[in-house]
């Protein structure tokens, strides 16, 4: 079985600094890894994810994540955030292969830019 | 714009009503997958749909009725409601089962309140 954990539950920040938000994952079987975004009163959209290949993803708007497999962890870093980028972030597995189907998220991180 | 389209956006009922909700997706998924998700909380599986069949059931109370009368519809029936299933309802597709990646399209939600 599969298990993410995000250790922050609520990450404040000042707007224009960096931030990363954490996710290590459990898993006896090679993963695919998933960041999706939440925005207020919005469905997850998916932000980022690792299949293969290149241990470190980007996204379209200045995040990006690594990929560490000694380390089982996939954080999500942004060099410079704005107000915009406040939301919640899920962490996400899938199995792949048996079980893609089924994909399990992290509790989430709140992040809140302040001005 | 979110492609997978889900109505009703807002849905308040009584314990003894019978309503249903409803979810289209037209990217040609061939999965597709309902969500309840609680205020701060991520996401949980509620069913699974592939290629119109049900293959995933979390052992949702059967007052959750799914129904998915081709590859674009999904619905999800609800009757006799309890208060605590008052929450954020969530649809997702994904490409095609046993070749996916983990990777879901979700739809803004239905929020329902029961009373």
């Amino acid at each position: 079985a599969q298990s993410v954990t995000q250790l922050d539950s609520q990450v404040p920040v000042f707007e224009e600094a960096p931030v990363e938000l954490r996710c290590n994952y459990s898993s006896s079987v090679s993963v695919y890894l998933f960041w999706y975004v939440q925005y207020p009163n919005q469905g997850l959209q998916l932000l980022l994810k690792y299949l293969s290949g290149s241990t470190l993803v980007e996204s379209i708007n200045g995040f990006e994540a690594e990929f560490n497999k000694s380390q089982t962890s996939f954080h999500l870093r942004k060099p410079s955030v704005h107000i915009s980028d406040t939301a919640e972030y899920f962490c996400a597995v899938s199995a792949g292969r048996t079980s893609y189907d089924k994909v399990i998220f992290g509790p989430g991180t709140s992040l809140s830019v302040i001005p | 714009d979110t492609e997978v389209t889900q109505t009703p956006k807002h849905l308040v009922m009584g314990m003894t009503n019978k309503k249903s909700l409803k979810c289209e997706q037209h990217m040609g998924h061939r999965a597709m997958y309902w969500y309840k998700q609680k205020a701060k909380k991520p996401p949980e599986l509620m069913f699974v749909y592939s290629y119109e069949k049900l293959s995933i059931n979390e052992s949702v109370p059967s007052r959750f009725s799914p129904e998915c009368p081709n590859s674009s519809l999904l619905n999800l029936h609800l009757h006799a409601l309890q208060p605590e299933d008052s929450a954020l309802y969530l649809c997702a597709s994904s490409p095609r089962r046993g070749g996916n990646t983990g990777e879901l399209f979700f739809g803004e939600g239905s929020r329902l309140t029961v009373l």
